[in-house]
């Protein structure tokens, strides 16, 4: 399966513990995306990649949440001293740079809850 | 501010029923615009992208159109294999941001 790759699939953890997320994009994808999303809503944006590099972070991005990808392949989002309101699937994405076409690829999301 | 709007929130079809969804947008500029497929606790299916007013894409039950402020997303004769929620997507051509700003979604039901 060349698709996008996340893992966990899902995490339950106690309030106040930290958690880390991994994203393994489609080979060859420079851009890397990071989305949350709660039941009923659409996908929000948090951060994206290009290669190595993080070019944008969203305003509604606390302190707590931390994304890399070291080397510009894989990636990880880790969220500090959860809260229960930090509860949703969060979403990873990649994209093409150099392509005529720029739809982005979603993984089948890490599904979070904080007890 | 870029933002997505999508109509009907919730839709409930008969099985070969055809309808439309509707994605408006507000944005300073369009790269491109996408249809995406999620059915429940998966991540989103790509099934288009829309780059200028005009175009059309299909894809065997479904046909994407857009305008310069909304894309209609027509499905013609529904198979209960169809039922998800259908997210509308775009990419502002804003210089330095190749975010995705998405809509609500359609929930979609087909009932055989």
């Amino acid at each position: 399966d060349t698709g996008v790759s996340q893992n966990p699939r899902h995490k339950i953890t106690k309030r106040g513990q930290n958690v880390t997320f991994r994203c393994d994009p489609i080979s060859e994808h420079n851009r890397l995306y990071w989305y949350r999303q709660t039941l009923g809503q659409g996908p929000e944006f948090l951060t994206y990649f290009q290669n190595e590099a993080q070019l944008e972070k969203s305003r509604l991005l606390s302190d707590r949440f931390s994304a890399e990808r070291p080397k510009g392949s894989f990636s990880t989002l880790e969220i500090q001293r959860t809260e229960q309101g930090d509860s949703a699937m969060y979403l990873c994405a990649s994209s093409p740079v150099f392509e005529a076409n720029t739809e982005a690829f979603f993984g089948q999301g890490t599904r979070l809850t904080v007890v | 501010e870029d933002q997505v709007t999508q109509s009907p929130e919730a839709l409930r079809l008969q099985e070969g029923e055809s309808s439309s969804l509707n994605c408006s947008y507000t944005v300073s500029g369009l790269r491109g615009l996408f249809w995406y497929r999620q059915d429940p606790g998966k991540g989103p299916e790509f099934l288009f992208t829309l780059y200028s007013a005009g175009e059309e894409k299909e894809k065997e039950r479904l046909k994407a159109t857009l305008t310069k402020k909304e894309s209609f997303l027509h499905i013609t004769a529904p198979k209960p294999e169809d039922s998800a929620t259908y997210l509308c997507a775009v990419q502002p051509s804003t210089s330095g941001t190749y975010k995705y700003i998405f809509g609500t979604g359609t929930r979609l039901k087909v009932l055989a």
